[in-house]
């Protein structure tokens, strides 16, 4: 069965470029979720779904942090005009039901790189 | 605002002995409690999830208890192997659903 898939694994953009990542979650969960991890550091918590409905988004650090994930399925994370200090590792998760009582299953990460 | 804490930040242990990683958190209105594995450059995988009802949970050679009113758990990896060399991270959850993680334990096992 196949799990949590991000894509791409990695990225490269200059400073002020644009980028979008995308999660494949399990299929069927109900929950996804989005932490940043730098360097060193424990995952933060980015951003939440349920289905469709984005229920949390405290984490994203700034206006220029975007997610959505309109069917209630694959989501996509997007950054705007991208700063150094957003080099980190984008990490996807999901879990089957609502309930928060569930296992967080990860995928690999996009790790990205602004120079 | 919930803070999650890891003792020790890395350690290096020979082939087969027993260990011990502690996590602690401020706010003891937990519903869960995991402990993850991450090994370089890859993502984070689960090895055991207690709800804020129990005080154990045990797997194959590890074992995580849980002591809620104290703000405390601990991760016991009995006779430890070179492919247990990782870094582990602990998470809790609240009454929202986001896991909030201390900053990891980084375990190296020697042969």
């Amino acid at each position: 069965g196949a799990g949590v898939s991000q894509s791409p694994r990695y990225k490269v953009a200059k400073r002020g470029q644009d980028v979008a990542l995308r999660c494949d979650p399990i299929s069927g969960h109900v929950s996804l979720f989005w932490y940043q991890q730098a360097l060193g550091q424990g995952p933060e918590f980015l951003t939440y779904f349920q289905n469709e409905a984005q229920l949390d988004k405290s984490g994203l650090p700034s206006d220029r942090f975007f997610a959505e994930r309109p069917e209630g399925s694959v989501s996509t994370l997007k950054i705007q005009r991208t700063q150094q200090e957003d080099s980190a590792v984008y990490l996807c998760a999901s879990s089957p039901s609502a309930s928060g009582t569930d296992t967080q299953y990860f995928g690999p990460g996009t790790r990205l790189t602004v120079l | 605002k919930q803070e999650v804490t890891q003792i020790p930040a890395a350690l290096s242990v020979p082939e087969g002995e027993n260990l011990v990683l502690n996590c602690s958190f401020t706010d003891s209105a937990i519903y869960n409690l995991q402990w993850f594995r991450q090994d370089p450059g890859k993502g984070l995988t689960s090895l055991l999830l207690i709800q804020s009802s129990q005080r154990e949970q045990t797997s194959g050679r590890l074992n995580a208890s849980l002591d809620k009113s104290s703000g405390r758990s601990t991760l016991y990896i009995a006779a430890s192997q070179p492919g247990d060399s990782a870094t582990y991270l602990c998470a809790v959850s609240g009454n929202t659903d986001k896991l909030i993680f201390g900053t990891g334990t980084r375990l190296q096992v020697f042969p």
